[in-house]
């Protein structure tokens, strides 16, 4: 069965620093997808890309956030100067009819 | 008003029992999806309906259009059908998924 991958599992971080979470879609996926979900919180959309470029994106994806496919393989996401109210596990998804979703990166920042 | 909503928010039931959970929405849509929520946080797909009913093992998911309202029923349930169930929407094939706020259910032995 097809799978998406996300890496790391768990990141730790202190405020202010950068960090990179990483996902490797389905491979014949053309859409792909971030989402987070805050503890206790339903889970929401970042941003969507299709043909290397942003196609959506929510009012939280601001400027500290970016994405991009380096290398036609991973899908990244960078969050540049990290606050508190980011610590939330966040989700890659690809697809557009029936979705894949990776296991998740939760990311803690103190 | 979220565009998305499930009841109930938990759900407790003995083993064997029959289960509903409902959700409603209140945009047009192209696709409704039915997930799974483990422990863990990961996400899987359990259906994706435009029209009708599937059914999948003891999992059965209707969608009625016309009064944007879709059901998601556990036959027989078991203690390991405990996790939280989340209904989201598409409006358009591609678009982003709207989730709605989960219902978790516990299964008592």
């Amino acid at each position: 069965e097809p799978e998406v991958t996300q890496t790391p599992s768990h990141q730790v971080t202190q405020m202010g620093q950068e960090v990179i979470l990483r996902c490797v879609p389905i491979s014949n996926h053309l859409y792909f997808y971030w989402y987070r979900q805050i503890l206790g919180q339903k889970v929401e959309f970042l941003v969507s890309f299709y043909n290397n470029e942003i196609s959506e994106k929510s009012e939280i994806f601001d400027d500290q956030f970016s994405v991009e496919r380096p290398d036609g393989s991973n899908f990244t996401l960078k969050i540049r100067s990290t606050k508190l109210e980011d610590s939330a596990m966040y989700f890659c998804a690809s697809g557009g009819g029936e979705l894949f979703f990776g296991e998740g990166s939760r990311l803690t920042v103190l | 008003k979220n565009e998305v909503e499930q009841s109930p928010q938990n759900l407790t039931a003995q083993e064997g029992e029959f289960i509903t959970i409902n959700c409603s929405y209140s945009v047009g849509i192209s696709a409704l999806h039915w997930l799974q929520q483990h422990p863990g946080g990961g996400i899987v797909s359990l259906f994706m309906l435009s029209s009708g009913k599937k059914k999948h093992g003891r999992l059965i998911a209707t969608i009625n259009i016309q009064e944007k309202h879709s059901s998601l029923h556990i036959t027989a349930s078991h203690p390991r059908d405990s996790v939280v169930y989340i209904c989201a929407v598409q409006k358009t094939s591609y678009d982003k998924v709207i989730f709605g706020p989960g219902t978790s259910l516990s299964v008592i032995p």
